[in-house]
């Protein structure tokens, strides 16, 4: 059984590019939710999604950033127009249901130079 | 609103020794606590969590953790520090109501020198 599968592991993009991340939860798993971790930092939560569903995107900024999960294939997580700030690496992770605990990906690692 | 604290941004131990990583919580209901590790360039991984019943948490590693309510505290302890234990570690609380994303310190880095 795959792991929580996160592409691609890094990411260079120049400021103003656009960046996609993609996250492929567990088998079985529909229930996602992208962190972010930036240097000497613990993880931030952006956004909760189900199936087709945002269910909590609290902690995504408001302009540039949009996540998806879509009835087939992988979370999208997309950052428009990237800046340097953006630099992080970014962690997806997965579950059943909203009460079990979270199986992480080994993240995507996003320079913006 | 809930939060964790960990004190220490980076412990250091000798092999062989207690290892204790301390976590503090707020929450305003009964809180899921969660302990992670993170080793370089990986993901985080699920050491151990408390949502009811017993205070002492045993987990993976021959890691464990106690829940204490009247200290909002969730320590994480193994009585013998290995070199393999050297990671990031992360301790998290959660609403019991689920669907509710989990909340991280800021994490410990633990050094294990031989």
């Amino acid at each position: 059984n795959a792991g929580v599968m996160q592409n691609p592991r890094h990411l260079v993009r120049r400021r103003g590019q656009e960046a996609r991340l993609r996250c492929s939860p567990m088998k079985g798993h529909s229930h996602v939710y992208w962190y972010r971790q930036l240097p000497e930092e613990g993880l931030k939560f952006m956004v909760y999604l189900q199936k087709e569903n945002i269910i909590d995107e609290s902690g995504m900024p408001k302009e540039r950033f949009s996540a998806e999960f879509p009835k087939e294939g992988p979370s999208i997580l997309r950052i428009q127009q990237v800046v340097r700030g953006d630099s992080a690496a970014y962690f997806c992770a997965s579950s059943p249901s909203g009460d079990s605990p979270l199986h992480f990906g080994n993240g995507t690692r996003l320079t913006v130079t | 609103a809930q939060s964790v604290t960990q004190l220490g941004s980076h412990v250091s131990v000798s092999e062989g020794a207690l290892v204790l990583l301390r976590c503090n919580y707020s929450s305003s209901v009964p809180p899921y606590l969660f302990w992670y590790v993170q080793y370089p360039n990986q993901g985080l991984q699920l050491l151990l969590k408390y949502t009811t019943g017993a205070t002492l948490v045993k987990g993976i590693n021959g890691f464990e953790a106690e829940f204490k309510k009247s200290e909002t505290s969730f320590h994480l302890t193994k009585p013998s520090a290995h070199m393999s234990d050297a990671a990031e570690y992360f301790c998290a609380v959660s609403e019991t109501s689920g669907n509710t994303p989990l909340v991280f310190g800021k994490g410990t880095r633990l050094s294990v020198i031989a």
